[in-house]
């Protein structure tokens, strides 16, 4: 089946920048994904790439490279209320959607 | 606006217990899913539906049916419980087949089988 890495935890100071990185396999792509989900709750979506190139979602970027099976998502002006999980999905066939296991943000003062 | 509602939030199953988990959705969306959340496991698919009256197998099918005889409403079933289905179990439904639009999620089921 697909499989998508992401790291793991991630830490980051309030106000600054930080980007998660998320790889995955080739075969039967359609597309990344990006959720986000505070712990106890569900998870929400925040953007989609199916083309190479970055969309921008007010403080929240998504950037893909199809060439190098790759994509990230940029947080700007990180608030607190931004530490939660960040997933990574893709695409698998045409109706099914296969997550990364997740990278935890937390932001500190 | 409701979205996508599960029931119940949370349940206490033992071992060889069956039960049922309601999913509705109120955006008249297509495609319905089953996912199960486990400590860094990530989601994983357990069933999902593209209409009203079909179901497929996800990735982790084993132990669980699924319904969809409204195109609303989309049902777990747990015939028979085991400790291993212990979770966090989460519905979502989507307007596209794609991922364009995303996926919207109810708030989960929390279920524990002792």
């Amino acid at each position: 089946g697909q499989s998508l890495e992401q790291p793991s935890e991630v830490t980051a100071v309030e106000g600054a920048i930080v980007q998660i990185n998320c790889t995955y396999q080739t075969s039967g792509f359609y597309g990344l994904s990006w959720y986000q989900q505070h712990d106890g709750g569900a998870p929400t979506f925040l953007s989609y790439n199916a083309l190479d190139g970055l969309e921008e979602t007010g403080r929240f970027s998504s950037f893909l490279s199809r060439s190098d099976s790759y994509g990230y998502l940029l947080l700007q002006e990180l608030q607190m209320k931004d530490s939660a999980s960040y997933f990574c999905a893709q695409g698998a066939g045409s109706y099914q959607l296969t997550f990364g296991k997740g990278t935890k943000l937390s932001v500190i003062p | 606006n409701a979205g996508v509602t599960q029931t119940p939030k949370f349940r206490v199953l033992k071992t060889g217990q069956s039960m049922t988990l309601l999913c509705a959705q109120d955006m008249n969306h297509e495609y319905m899913y089953w996912y199960r959340q486990d400590p860094g496991m990530g989601l994983r698919l357990i069933h999902y539906s593209v209409g009203e009256g079909t179901t497929a197998k996800g990735e982790v099918p084993d132990g669980y049916n699924v319904s969809r005889l409204k195109k609303q409403n989309f049902l777990l079933g747990l015939e028979s419980a085991a400790p291993s289905q212990t979770s966090v179990y989460f519905c979502a439904s989507s307007y596209s087949s794609g991922s364009l639009y995303g996926y919207t999620f109810g708030s989960g089921t929390r279920l524990t089988v002792v």
